[in-house]
């Protein structure tokens, strides 16, 4: 079974602070996507990468940095979280975007700004 | 997301009955993924299923291409069955996949 796993699982922060959330994968796969979700509502994704030493802008990326150091790690990055980035954030790996593999998902980080 | 609509958006079922659970979409149609969000919040993968029919218990999961559309059949509901079922869209074009705002289940004893 695949696994992907975040931290933290949740987390305060102050308005203007910084914020990283880190996804390990043990997969082996070559693809790892951030995404968003706001309550009521699908998954929009941020940011995704495809290689180390690469990401890619996603739908929202404004306000989000990504970063992925090797193969296995992908972060976000808040650099002055904001209120409207309260959410809960879901990472996620897959070996080729899907064709013919599915995405794993962690378990999710919710983050509260105040 | 605008390219993928899901239906209907809240659905309330006795235990027992069976629920059909549409998911639409305006774009080509590399994949289509089915997805079971916990109410905890994690999401478990149902089916991959770029076309055809595809089975697995009491779950049946059919794309039509050709009328962009893929449905989520659950038979026989049980309590358990209870939370969101999202649909995902691969469209063939880049490395993004789209996913539809849910069906949020609910299933009464």
């Amino acid at each position: 079974e695949a696994a992907v796993t975040q931290s933290p699982r949740s987390k305060v922060a102050v308005t203007g602070g910084k914020v990283t959330l880190s996804c390990h994968q043990t997969n082996n796969h070559d693809y790892m996507y951030w995404y968003r979700q706001d309550t009521g509502h699908g998954l929009r994704l941020i940011h995704y990468s495809y290689v180390a030493d690469s990401t890619e802008k996603g739908d929202i990326p404004d306000g989000y940095k990504a970063s992925r150091p090797s193969q296995e790690n992908f972060s976000l990055i808040l650099e002055l979280a904001s209120l409207s980035q309260t959410a809960v954030y879901f990472c996620a790996s897959s070996s080729d975007r899907g064709r013919g593999n599915t995405l794993y998902f962690g378990e999710g980080s919710r983050l509260i700004v105040v | 997301g605008q390219q993928v609509q899901q239906s209907p958006a809240s659905l309330v079922l006795q235990e027992g009955e069976n629920a059909e659970l549409q998911c639409n979409f305006s774009t080509s149609l590399n994949s289509m993924q089915w997805f079971y969000q916990r109410p905890g919040g994690s999401l478990v993968s149902l089916f991959y299923n770029p076309s055809g029919t595809k089975h697995s218990g009491r779950l049946t999961s059919t794309t039509v291409i050709k009328e962009r559309r893929s449905s989520l059949h659950i038979s026989s509901s049980q309590t358990t069955d209870s939370g969101t079922y999202l649909c995902a869209l691969d469209p063939n074009s880049n490395n993004r996949i789209f996913f539809g705002d849910g069906t949020q289940l609910v299933v009464k004893p």
